[in-house]
């Protein structure tokens, strides 16, 4: 069964260093996001990307954030300097046309210290 | 804003017994998901609704639009049913999921 997949699974940052999320969605899908999970809090969508270009970001999607679709396979969220606060686990996920079921990946849990 | 309530927000319940977890929302929707999320953090689809009713093996998921309630069942629960419960919404003209709180089931053999 096809399924979305994320690297690293978990990552150890110092603060003030960029860090690369990556993702693989599901081949024939067209739509992507990245969401975050604070520890304890609920799942906050980012971003959702569309046609090499982003179609809809949320207020934690700043400046320091970016999305980037390098290939025909790779979806990417770089954070450029991280703080404490990204600390959380990012999920990535994809949908075939943006309505229909979206898939998450399994997740990639960030620590910045 | 569109505000995601489930519940209840924990929730024991003995082996075999019949589950059901709430989930209210208070804009329009285009379609409702029901996910799973186990401890290791991963997060699994169960259903995705737009209208009526879907069942999946023990699982059920009814929608009512007009009252703007979803619910989710479990039918004979098992200790490997526990994770947490998560009700998410995409507002009708977005492409963005928002997500309640989850509900935190555990089922004790």
């Amino acid at each position: 069964e096809p399924e979305v997949t994320q690297t690293p699974s978990h990552q150890v940052t110092q603060m003030g260093q960029e860090v690369i999320l990556r993702c693989v969605p599901i081949s024939n899908h067209l739509y992507f996001y990245w969401y975050r999970q604070i520890l304890g809090q609920k799942v906050e969508f980012l971003v959702s990307f569309y046609n090499n270009e982003i179609s809809e970001k949320s207020e934690i999607f700043d400046d320091q954030f970016s999305v980037e679709r390098p290939d025909g396979s790779n979806f990417t969220l770089k954070i450029r300097s991280t703080k404490l606060e990204d600390s959380a686990m990012y999920f990535c996920a994809s949908s075939r046309d943006g309505v229909t079921e979206a898939f998450f990946g399994q997740g990639t849990r960030l620590t910045v210290v | 804003k569109n505000e995601v309530e489930q519940s209840p927000q924990n929730l024991t319940a003995q082996e075999g017994e019949f589950i059901t977890i709430n989930c209210s929302y208070s804009v329009g929707i285009s379609a409702l998901h029901w996910l799973q999320q186990h401890p290791g953090g991963g997060i699994v689809s169960l259903f995705m609704l737009s209208s009526g009713k879907k069942k999946h093996g023990r699982l059920i998921a009814t929608i009512n639009i007009q009252e703007k309630h979803s619910s989710l069942h479990i039918t004979a629960s098992h200790p490997r049913d526990s994770a947490v419960y998560i009700c998410a919404v995409l507002q009708a003209g977005s492409y963005q999921l928002t997500f309640g709180k989850g509900t935190k089931l555990s089922v004790i053999p």
